[in-house]
C-alpha cells in the first residue's frame, strides 16, 4: 500500500470547516483512500473512502485531486466531539484485504 | 448488529509470561486484522487472518502470533512479554472494504 503523509497537528474553530490534508503520491491506480479517525484510547472509526470521485457522507466530505496525488478531509462544521486523530491511508478496496499502514495521522483540536 | 467484541479490555502481566487476546467480528465478515498501538509507534499492523489463513504478516518477532477459528473469531497470542509490548492491541473485521475496529485490549507488561 502507498504511504501517506499528513501534517501533525491542526486546530479549529468550532462550528467552522475542518480540512485535513493528506499526501499520496505514489498512490497505485486500484488503491482506494480511507479516512478513520481515532477519540482518545477508542478504536479507530471510519469517516469516508474514495477512489476518483469526491464523496460526501453525513460524517464528511472527501476531495481528491485529478492526479489522485492528496487529498483533503473536510469536515463541515466541527464540533468539540471531532477532537481526535485522523488517520489517512491507501489500500486497495473491495475483494481482498492488505496490510495498512496508518502512519502518525493529523491530531485536530477544536476549540471553542 | 452488533460491533466488534474484544476481550479483555484491560490486563496487566509481568515479563517472560504470554498473554491470548480475543477479538469477535462483526457477524458475517471473515476477515479479522491485528494492529499494536503504542504512543512511540503509532498504530502498527500485526497480522491478518482470512477464512481461517492469515493472509498478510507485518514485520513483529515470532512471539506474535495468531489464530481465526471457523466461527471467524480470532485470537492473538504473545509469548515472553517484554515491557515493550506494553500497548493496545486492536482488533478490526471486515468485509473487504472498511474496516471496524473494537476497543482494543490495553495490555501493561511490569
Amino acid at each position: 500500500d502507498a504511504k501517506t503523509t499528513q501534517p501533525p497537528s491542526m486546530d479549529c474553530a468550532e462550528g467552522r470547516a475542518a480540512n485535513l490534508p493528506c499526501n499520496h503520491s505514489t498512490i497505485s491506480g486500484n488503491e482506494y483512500v480511507y479516512w478513520y479517525r481515532q477519540i482518545h484510547s477508542q478504536g479507530p472509526q471510519y469517516i469516508i473512502h474514495g477512489l476518483k470521485n469526491n464523496e460526501t457522507n453525513e460524517m464528511a466530505s472527501l476531495i481528491i485531486t485529478e492526479d489522485r496525488k492528496s487529498s483533503t478531509l473536510i469536515l463541515p462544521h466541527a464540533t468539540l466531539r471531532d477532537t481526535a486523530v485522523y488517520y489517512c491511508i491507501v489500500r486497495v478496496g473491495t475483494g481482498t484485504a492488505s496490510k495498512l499502514t496508518f502512519g502518525t495521522g493529523t491530531r485536530l483540536q477544536v476549540t471553542l | 448488529k452488533a460491533g466488534v467484541t474484544q476481550t479483555p479490555r484491560y490486563l496487566i502481566k509481568t515479563r517472560g509470561q504470554q498473554v491470548t487476546l480475543s477479538c469477535s467480528p462483526i457477524s458475517g465478515h471473515r476477515s479479522v486484522s491485528w494492529y499494536q498501538q503504542t504512543p512511540g509507534q503509532g498504530l502498527q499492523f500485526l497480522f491478518e487472518y482470512f477464512s481461517e489463513t492469515q493472509r498478510n504478516k507485518g514485520n513483529f518477532p515470532g512471539r506474535f502470533s495468531g489464530r481465526q477459528f471457523s466461527n471467524s473469531r480470532s485470537e492473538m497470542n504473545v509469548s515472553t512479554l517484554e515491557l515493550g509490548d506494553s500497548a493496545l492491541y486492536l482488533c478490526a473485521s471486515s468485509l473487504g472494504g472498511e474496516l471496524f475496529f473494537g476497543e482494543g485490549s490495553r495490555l501493561t507488561v511490569l
